[in-house]
Order: C-alpha cells, then sequence, then structure tokens
C-alpha cells in the first residue's frame, strides 16, 4: 500500500510565524500536489512538482512556496503565516491520472 | 462557471436507500473521472474510476459518465451507515495541463441513517 505521511495531525501557529508542513511518501512517485480545503470551497490545489527541484503553481499559490530536494519529500512553506491560512492542509502523490494518494490531513490554525 | 460542480448536500437517506450523487463539468478536455470518499478527519480516498464514457460497476456502487451532457453520477444501493462521508468527484485530463493534475468538486456530505 501507498503511505502518504504529513509530519503533523494538527498545528496551532502565531501570525507571522514562518511554517513549515512535511509530506513523505513511500512508493517513489514523481507527481506530488499540496492541497488546502475548506468548507464550502472545496480542495483547490496550492502547488504541485512532477519531479525533484521542480515546482509549478496550482490556482492559489499566493502566500505559499514549496521545497522538493528529494524525491520523496514535498515541503509546502508559509512564508508568513495569516488567519485566513487556517485551513485543513491536504498532500498527495499522484502516480496514475486515476488516482491521488492522500495523506491524513495538517489541520493549522493561525492564530 | 467553475469547472466542476457538485451540490455539497448535506444528503440524509434511511439504511437500504439507493443514493444519487452527481457532478457537472464544463471542461470538455476531460477523459479521467473519478468518486472518492473522505471520512471525517482524514484524507479522500480513491473509490471508483472511469476512463470517457460509460458505466462501471463494483459491488454496491456504480459509476456513470455521460460525456455529451458533461454529467457524472455515482449510484450508492442497499446504503449502510458505513457509508456515512464526503464523495467528491474529480477529474483530469485537461488539454494544455498534466493529466496527473486533477481538479476536484466541493463534495457532498451523505449521511446514512441506521
Amino acid at each position: 500500500d501507498v503511505k502518504v505521511t504529513q509530519s503533523s495531525r494538527y498545528l496551532v501557529k502565531r501570525t507571522g510565524e514562518k511554517v513549515f508542513l512535511e509530506c513523505v511518501q513511500d512508493m517513489d512517485h514523481e507527481n506530488m500536489f499540496w492541497y488546502r480545503q475548506d468548507p464550502g470551497l472545496g480542495l483547490r490545489l496550492i502547488y504541485f512538482s512532477y519531479d525533484v527541484k521542480m515546482k509549478e503553481k496550482g490556482d492559489i499559490p499566493e502566500g505559499y512556496s514549496v521545497s522538493r530536494e528529494k524525491k520523496e519529500r514535498f515541503s509546502l512553506i508559509l512564508e508568513s503565516a495569516s488567519t485566513n491560512q487556517t485551513s485543513m492542509y491536504l498532500c498527495a502523490t499522484v502516480p496514475l491520472e486515476t488516482e491521488a494518494f492522500f495523506g491524513q490531513g495538517t489541520r493549522l490554525t493561525v492564530v | 462557471q467553475k469547472e466542476v460542480e457538485q451540490d455539497p448536500g448535506p444528503l440524509s437517506v434511511p439504511e437500504g436507500a439507493i443514493v444519487s450523487l452527481n457532478c457537472t463539468y464544463s471542461n470538455s478536455a476531460f477523459q479521467y473521472f473519478m468518486w472518492y470518499r473522505q471520512y471525517s478527519r482524514k484524507g479522500p480516498e480513491l473509490l471508483m474510476y472511469t476512463y470517457s464514457s460509460g458505466n462501471k460497476e463494483d459491488g454496491r456502487f456504480t459509476a456513470q459518465v455521460d460525456k455529451s451532457s458533461k454529467y457524472i453520477s455515482l449510484f450508492i444501493r442497499d446504503s449502510q451507515p458505513s457509508d456515512s462521508a464526503t464523495y467528491l468527484c474529480a477529474m483530469s485530463g485537461n488539454s494544455g495541463g498534466s493529466n496527473y493534475k486533477l481538479t476536484f468538486g466541493k463534495g457532498t456530505l451523505l449521511t446514512v441513517n441506521p
């Protein structure tokens, strides 16, 4: 079974802090994605990566950056956390066009 | 118009009912159509996928795609309380982008009452 592990289930950070959300997959997949999920808005794509050191902006990249130094690890960075970034963050790998494997999610609260 | 539209519900049905969940989409280049199930406080998991138009059945679940109408459906027969979850449709294969970039509906919250 594919395993996608996100470093934290719950996180509370202060406004203005730099926040790192880590995601690790164990299947050597090339494609990795970061989404945020909000009530009434569904899943929205923040950034994705097709290979090491490669990244592309999704639909809502503002206020975020990413890092992919190793194939198995894809990090989401909130440069200066704000309260409107309070959300559920989901990492996924997509080895085929027909399936995404998601992590368990990180519920981030910015106070 | 959003690329994928899905009625968020909530939908509440008695155990044993037939459930119908639907999505419409606007991008005619979509070729892969998926349904994900998400239990509370968990990540989504793939339930079924269909390539292009047609039907696919897996146990109590049937997925239908009508590309001419840009409409997809998921039917759940003999619904069980364990089916209570949020169901998200997803699509991929849009031209000019990657086939691996999935576009999701907002999800429909389903509750099956014993």
